[in-house]
């Protein structure tokens, strides 16, 4: 099971925002990152703990490893408000339920 | 370029049958596992199940396992999901997604088919 937290993240452009996700077992480094926009299909930002998927800016940095990740969006800019969701690959795939970045 | 396009928006009827499908294009279809995802208010994202088209293995969740089924035809590079029986819980939003080469995420998705299930 992964769980995310806060349910909710209400900033500002140009702030920092931290985004955690806990698993309730060792997941190594098998955590991804994924954004969504109403009406979108979710992106793939971040691959096995820390890699940037192709084309994702480098304010986007993931870390962590076992069962305690982070994702940090170093200066937030308008378009980055969204939901965002861990996914870890063990035996399966499971998602955790997300987490809304408003403004 | 990666592409994966689905199909249309469904309307259905309980009891109804239904086949969705998930067009890929712009990469080697065959040497890439290729699976859906489930979205809802409810549940969130959930994985059903990922097929690799080359030799039609299949993994399924749990959770889906003999709910549905999925397939994929390499010859014309199509994913596909089908219900036999559909239910009213099967309304959701339904992703094709495309497996990474390391196979730990899903690092392309199609644009997503609309099921709704009347009872």
């Amino acid at each position: 099971v992964l769980t995310q937290s806060p349910a909710t993240l209400s900033l500002s452009p140009g702030e920092r925002a931290t985004l955690s996700c806990r698993a309730s077992q060792s997941v190594k480094t098998y955590l991804a990152w994924y954004q969504q926009k109403p009406g979108q299909a979710p992106r793939l930002l971040i691959y096995d703990a820390s890699r940037r998927a192709t084309g994702i800016p480098a304010r986007f940095s993931g870390s962590g490893s076992g069962t305690d990740f982070t994702l940090t969006i170093t200066s937030l800019e308008p378009e980055d408000f969204a939901v965002y969701y861990c996914q870890q690959r063990t035996q399966w795939y499971t998602f955790g339920q997300g987490t809304k970045l408003d403004i | 370029e990666v592409q994966l396009v689905q199909s249309g928006t469904e309307v259905k009827k309980a009891g109804e049958s239904l086949k969705i499908s998930c067009k890929g294009s712009g990469y080697s279809f065959s040497r890439y596992w290729i699976g859906w995802v489930r979205q809802t208010p409810g549940r969130g994202l959930e994985w059903m199940g990922i097929t690799y088209p080359d030799d039609s293995d299949i993994r399924y969740s749990p959770t889906f396992q003999g709910h549905v089924t999925i397939s994929a035809d390499k010859y014309i590079t199509t994913a596909y999901l089908q219900w036999s029986s559909l239910k009213a819980s099967d309304t959701a939003m339904y992703y094709c997604v495309r497996v990474d080469p390391d196979g730990s995420a899903f690092d392309f998705w199609g644009q997503g088919t609309m099921v709704s299930v009347s009872s």
